[in-house]
């Protein structure tokens, strides 16, 4: 199995809701990673797990909060979103933290409405 | 300041002709640089990393250290070439913290 596989592909949520995003890959990496993508703009960082632990938070509010469970399985948990939080969310892996060659999943647009 | 710079939203092209994506960085220290693509509705993939030297789907990408540099080339473009094109960067070794910098982004077009 090579690919990070993102669950589910599209949501829809209101402001009020909670609801999360589940990230898996079984290619023994033990470096994840959620982006943000809106659209026709690059990718951007919002969290790091290296071995399980979260090590980059790239000042995301808390209404977004991730948990790393196993070396396989990535979760973000979404809580009172805003409408502006409509995106791309993308989970990545790699091998190790300081180590290249991102493997992405194919994302799960999110709609807040 | 870290960043990556791709100065043309879109590129548009005639099949067989000479592509170049331009990518500028400033980094301060040794990094690492990346093409990722994104087809239509595909996932982003990795297309080249500078460290490997090698040619993917007829690109190649060399790092000019002097002019701070890694621009994407194919001499002949093709239609399935289209795609939007995502130059990035990261540290290297033990400055790597996994964080992975991208430019805006290019769209290649390629017309028949």
């Amino acid at each position: 199995d090579t690919e990070v596989t993102q669950t589910p592909k599209h949501l829809v949520m209101g402001m009020t809701n909670k609801k999360s995003l589940k990230c898996e890959q079984h290619m023994g990496h033990r470096a994840m990673y959620w982006y943000k993508q809106k659209a026709k703009k690059p990718p951007e960082l919002m969290f790091v797990y290296s071995y399980e632990k979260l090590s980059i938070n790239e000042s995301v509010p808390s209404r977004f909060s991730p948990e790393c469970p196993n070396s396989s399985l990535l979760n973000l948990h979404l809580h009172a979103l805003q409408p502006e939080d409509s995106a791309l969310y993308l989970c990545a892996s790699t091998r190790a933290p300081n180590e290249d060659g991102y493997t992405f999943g194919s994302g799960t647009r999110l709609t807040v409405v | 300041a870290q960043r990556v710079t791709q100065p043309e939203k879109l590129l548009s092209v005639f099949k067989g002709a000479p592509v170049e994506l331009k990518c500028n960085y400033s980094y301060s220290g040794s990094p690492e640089l990346f093409w990722y693509v994104q087809y239509s509705r595909q996932r982003l993939q990795l297309l080249l990393r500078h460290i490997s030297r090698e040619s993917i789907k007829g690109f190649t990408a060399d790092l000019n250290k002097g002019e701070t540099s890694f621009h994407l080339k194919k001499p002949f473009a093709q239609e399935e070439d289209s795609a939007m094109y995502y130059c990035a960067l990261s540290g290297r070794g033990s400055s790597n913290t996994g964080k992975l910098i991208f430019g805006q982004g290019t769209t290649l077009q390629v017309k028949p």
